[in-house]
């Protein structure tokens, strides 16, 4: 089956640190570009984070540069999101989905069924 | 906030055409930028709907139609079905903000 599993999410004190995972399956991993999108609650959708095939080009939202870290591990079809410094801002539930497209244009056609994190005290 | 704004909500009755517009600026749409929809349910994972400004993906009905036009872009869904009650994002990259951005988010009611 076709599919993105993410996992990892949990509650996270202010300041504190979590990493999330992706497994992939179905497909060939390594030829595409995965992306983490997050949805706070009540709001949009709002992207945080990409990777390319070959995990040699990292991007960020500036809302989260310098605090996430995306990985790729290629032979094991994961990505991982290292998160650090978080704050109340960063509750969300996390999606890591597919990019497809041209460099600029790409869009996302599958997802993940997302992972939430909750930074509280 | 997101720099791609769209109506809070749109509602129509079943079989009637609602439109999402989707505005932007020079930096996103306006730059040739390609937009894409996406529909989402609350507690799923969002799906692809439309792809490069009009493209639909293979199982998605050509009930849903996309366009692009300037610095905006809409989707049009025609014959509205209950199962199409959900949010709708479009989304395109933005060359300010050197990143992916999703519009406002849009949520369909059928009456």
């Amino acid at each position: 089956e076709v599919q993105l599993l993410e996992s990892g999410g949990g509650s996270v004190q202010p300041g504190g640190s979590l990493r999330l995972s992706c497994a992939a399956s179905g497909f060939t991993f390594s030829r595409y570009a995965i992306n983490w999108v997050r949805q706070a609650p009540g709001k949009g959708l709002e992207w945080v984070s990409a990777i390319s095939a070959s995990g040699g080009g990292t991007y960020y939202a500036d809302s989260v540069k310098g605090r996430f870290t995306i990985s790729r591990d290629n032979s094991k079809n994961t990505l991982s999101l290292q998160m650090n410094s978080l704050s109340a801002e960063d509750t969300a539930v996390y999606y890591c989905a597919k990019g497809r497209g041209g460099t600029y244009n790409w869009y996302f056609d599958l997802w993940g069924r997302g992972a939430l994190v909750t930074v509280s005290s | 906030q997101s720099v791609l704004t769209q109506p809070p909500s749109v509602s129509g009755a079943p079989g009637q055409r609602v439109t999402i517009s989707c505005t932007g600026s020079s930096s996103n749409i306006g730059a040739g930028y390609d937009v894409h929809w996406y529909q989402h349910l609350p507690g799923t994972a969002p799906k692809l709907l439309i792809y490069g400004d009009s493209n639909r993906p293979a199982g998605v009905p050509d009930r849903f139609s996309g366009s692009k036009s300037g610095t905006s872009a809409s989707l049009a869904v025609n014959g509205l079905q209950a199962e199409d009650e959900a949010d709708y994002y479009c989304q395109s990259y933005d060359n300010s903000l050197s990143g992916y951005v999703f519009g406002t988010g849009t949520k369909v009611t059928v009456l």
